[in-house]
């Protein structure tokens, strides 16, 4: 089976731009899950899909921050207006739920400068 | 609230030398228990999970862990580390809601294979 796919794989952006950043989870996954490393820091929680819906959104910075999951397919994260501390690696994943592990995809790098 | 403590940030070994990366958590109930790699350029790879059961566990690659829950540990093992396994190694604890988790992350440990 397909991957969890991730796109860009790299962005570089200037301040206070916007970056959409796209996941694909692994088709009947129900459960996507976003993921944040910032650079020296431990990898956190952003939020939690079901479906289409927004199971937990705790880890969310701030409300430049916007993810949507359409149609409880592929998900979007967007960031505007981007700012320095917003570079990062963004990770998504995908699980049944359950016992079963989360399989994330390879990130996107996003470098804000 | 859950955390998880990698206390090595850098090991360095040498190829065919033995291997454990330590792991600590903290939580309030049994918590389901995960190694990741990472390795450069590549994403999140799952090594192996611990849910319930057997207290030492299998994984890909030739790893294993053994979960002890009186002293809160999740140790990495593999007794004979190939250049190949030169990554950056994450623990994480699972909180759950329902059948489902949010993870927790140590801050890594960056392995490095001498020849």
């Amino acid at each position: 089976e397909a991957g969890v796919t991730q796109f860009p794989s790299h962005s570089v952006i200037e301040k206070g731009q916007t970056v959409t950043l796209r996941c694909d989870p692994i088709s009947g996954h129900d459960n996507l899950y976003w993921y944040r490393r910032v650079m020296g820091k431990e990898i956190k929680f952003l939020l939690h899909f079901v479906k289409e819906s927004k199971q937990d959104e705790s880890g969310m910075p701030n409300n430049r921050f916007l993810a949507e999951r359409t149609g409880g397919t592929y998900s979007t994260l967007k960031v505007q207006p981007a700012e320095l501390e917003d570079s990062g690696v963004y990770f998504c994943a995908s699980s049944q739920g359950g016992v079963h592990g989360y399989t994330f995809g390879s990130g996107t790098r996003l470098t804000v400068v | 609230a859950q955390s998880v403590t990698q206390p090595d940030i850098h090991i360095t070994v040498s190829e065919g030398a033995s291997l454990e990366l330590r792991c600590n958590y903290s939580y309030g109930a049994t918590p389901y228990l995960f190694w990741y790699v990472q390795s450069p350029g590549q994403g999140l790879q799952l090594l192996l999970k611990y849910f319930s059961g057997d207290t030492l566990v299998q994984g890909i690659k030739g790893f294993e862990a053994e979960f002890k829950r009186s002293q809160s540990s999740f140790n990495l093992r593999k007794p004979s580390v190939h250049w190949s396994d030169a990554a950056e190694y994450f623990c994480a604890v699972g909180r759950r809601r329902g059948s489902n988790y949010k993870l927790t992350f140590g801050k890594g440990t960056l392995l490095t294979v001498n020849p």
